[in-house]
């Protein structure tokens, strides 16, 4: 079974630009978080989807966005980039979602705001 | 609130037994996770606590202790692959029936020859 893949793997973007990340989960796995980790803060969830649908989110700006295909694809949005934004986003997949499950994490994508 | 504690970093040597501690504070409780991260690589699940006491699972064991808010990841045997950040995780909800899981900034663990 393939496992969580993420693309583009590495990203350079100016301030201001808007990024978009993708992600494809295991399949059958209908079940996508998006995390961001940076020394600092360590992992932070962002939102996830389930079945096309926002159904947990974190506590980021309106600038961070997602969505879900019905294929269970998830795209991350990033809008109006910050320095702060550098950090490598992480999506992770599971069965059935929620916080009690196990979750198969993509190898992410380093994104760098210059 | 909620608030996750691991150490910054430990060292051990290889065939060693390591301890690495986790103590977290939430106002309602719904297990506790662990995750092994090597460096540049995504977190691979090790364990899923609900209930109180030792779970072993080959050279790693994981024990919780739901009144102390505490739990650790036990690993025998060190081997030099087992260098790595180990994080752990606790699930939170709040307002609306949102959840998320709430992680520990890990410990970074460095298994000498």
């Amino acid at each position: 079974k393939a496992g969580v893949t993420q693309t583009p793997r590495y990203l350079i973007k100016t301030r201001g630009q808007q990024v978009t990340l993708s992600c494809s989960p295991i399949s059958g796995h209908r079940s996508v978080s998006w995390y961001q980790q940076t020394p600092g803060q360590g992992l932070q969830f962002l939102f996830e989807y389930f079945s096309e649908t926002q159904r947990n989110k974190g506590n980021f700006p309106g600038r961070f966005s997602g969505r879900q295909f019905s294929n269970s694809r998830s795209e991350m949005n990033v809008s109006t980039l910050e320095l702060g934004d550098s950090a490598l986003y992480l999506c992770a997949s599971s069965l059935r979602g929620g916080t009690n499950n196990e979750q198969f994490f993509g190898p992410g994508t380093r994104l760098t705001v210059l | 609130g909620q608030n996750i504690d691991q150490p910054t970093e430990m060292t051990a040597t290889e065939g060693a037994i390591v301890q690495i501690n986790c103590t977290y504070q939430t106002s309602g409780f719904n297990g506790l996770f662990w995750y092994q991260q090597h460096a540049g690589e995504a977190p691979t699940f090790l364990s899923y606590n609900v209930l109180d006491g030792l779970e072993e699972k080959g050279r790693f064991s994981s024990f919780l202790s739901r009144s102390k808010g505490y739990s650790y990841l036990l690993l025998k045997e060190l081997q030099m692959k087992d260098s790595a950040s180990y994080l752990c995780a606790v699930p939170r909800q709040e307002a609306g029936n949102n959840r998320k899981l709430i992680w520990g900034l890990g410990t970074s663990l460095a298994v000498n020859p």
